[in-house]
């Protein structure tokens, strides 16, 4: 079955770039919709943006100024990065498929644990 | 931005009974409406799509109803394993998660 597994720094310094990566296994990256989105005390959970294998994405506009997400077909990979980062950006990342502009998302990596400070 | 706001915050319930979960949405979102299940250290899991569609694998214990603005997530009786947080998500403009509803043991 298709698995996520996100990875990369747990921590980053406020006003870097974070940058994450989430492998896809089990399966092929086209077809599906591929997600990030995050989880945070304050804000709850969030969506960032989708990517598809053609490279089309789109990004939450509250990120948007921030946020780039890319895909890798030959890897059956998808990348986050998101600049300028603050103590704010402090979350649980995951990456999460949705099906074909279905809206939903019904599989997901374990998340990652992101923390913005010096 | 559409803002979904769900109730109680926790909903305390013994095991074997009811739970009755609601999700109110600021502007209608159709039936676009997921429910999801979240245990702590873990991702969020797809219960619900489509306001009513049980997810793959998914017990008929679970059940979603409703249209427009106004949703339920019910539980027909809980067991040790629901015991969890649970959140709705509109797609239907862009996408937003509630705050959560956490079932808790009474």
């Amino acid at each position: 079955q298709v698995q996520l597994q996100e990875s990369g720094p747990g921590l980053v310094k406020p006003s870097e770039t974070l940058s994450l990566t989430c492998t896809v296994s089990g399966g092929s990256i086209d077809t599906y919709y591929w997600n990030w989105i995050r989880q945070s005390p304050g804000k709850g959970l969030e969506w960032i943006g989708y990517i598809f294998h053609s490279g089309s994405s789109n990004y939450n506009p509250s990120l948007k100024s921030r946020v780039t997400i890319s895909v890798d077909t030959s890897k059956n990979q998808f990348s986050l990065k998101l600049t300028s980062v603050t103590p704010a950006d402090t979350a649980v990342y995951y990456c999460a498929r949705e099906g074909l502009r279905s809206g939903y998302f019904d599989i997901w990596g374990q998340g990652t644990v992101v923390t913005v400070s010096s | 931005e559409i803002v979904m706001t769900q109730s109680p915050v926790t909903l305390s319930v013994s095991p074997g009974e009811r739970a009755t979960l609601s999700c109110r949405a600021s502007q209608s979102v159709s039936s676009n409406l997921a429910w999801y299940q979240q245990k702590p250290g873990q991702a969020p899991r797809l219960l619900i799509y489509g306001a009513s569609t049980r997810a793959t694998g998914v017990p008929a214990r679970f059940s979603g109803s409703g249209s427009g603005t106004e949703f339920t997530l019910t539980i027909s009786s809980l067991q040790s394993e629901d015991f969890a947080l649970y959140y709705c998500q509109q797609y239907n403009s862009w996408w937003t998660f509630g705050q959560g509803t956490k079932v808790e043991i009474k």
